[in-house]
């Protein structure tokens, strides 16, 4: 079985300018996770989707960061424009989800972003 | 919301000594707690869980103990080798509807042969 897929695995930009990291969760994973990793520190939720819909986006800076997860599978990262302090990784993860039981969360390898 | 706090921020034991590595939380509403180990450039596994109903879980060389008292929970990994060197995270999360992993700020194992 695959695990959660994430793309690209590094981006470089410069500042100002645009990108987006996409994620495939595990088949059958209904609720999908975004979070940050900034170097030294643990990850950081920025977003959950149960299926298409964001149930907790109260951690994404909105002026500069959006999601998307449109049939309820995939889902895709922005952020417009980029700013240095966004060098981090991005970890997408996700988990069963769909009741009101603990399940566990798999991640994806991330995507590192650099901002010069 | 949530804290987690994580100590040591390094350890560095010799193979096949023992290694503990200790988290408290704030919040005592808070019911599941995983560990994840990170190895360099790669990303977090999930390597054992407890929740709030049990003080204590194995899982070969791995354990985890579980105090609700004074919200703490450890890490133990006995016979320690190589391989197991990682940084290694603890989690809380919170029940309820809003099921937000909380993790503390990483421990840096090295296990030196």
């Amino acid at each position: 079985e695959a695990g959660v897929v994430q793309s690209p695995r590094y981006k470089i930009i410069e500042k100002k300018q645009p990108v987006a990291f996409w994620c495939n969760p595990i088949s059958g994973h209904n609720t999908l996770y975004w979070y940050l990793q900034n170097l030294g520190q643990g990850p950081e939720l920025l977003i959950r989707y149960e299926n298409e819909e964001a149930v907790d986006d109260s951690q994404l800076p909105k002026d500069r960061f959006s999601a998307e997860r449109l049939k309820g599978v995939d889902s895709t990262l922005k952020i417009q424009p980029a700013e240095l302090g966004d060098s981090a990784v991005y970890l997408c993860a996700s988990s069963l989800g769909g009741g009101q039981g603990v399940d566990e969360q798999f991640f994806g390898p991330g995507t590192r972003l650099t901002v010069l | 919301g949530e804290n987690v706090e994580q100590h040591p921020s390094t350890l560095s034991v010799q193979e096949g000594d023992s290694a503990v590595i200790k988290c408290t939380y704030s919040d005592s509403a808070s019911n599941y707690f995983p560990w994840y180990k990170q190895e360099l450039g790669k990303r977090p596994q999930l390597i054992i869980d407890i929740r709030s109903n049990v003080g204590e879980k194995k899982d070969q060389r791995i354990a985890v103990t579980l105090n609700k008292t004074a919200k703490h929970f450890s890490l133990h990994i006995t016979e320690t080798q190589p391989e197991d060197s990682a940084v290694y995270f603890c989690a809380s999360l919170k029940r309820g509807s809003n099921y937000k992993l909380t993790f503390g700020k990483g421990t840096l194992l090295t296990v030196n042969p």
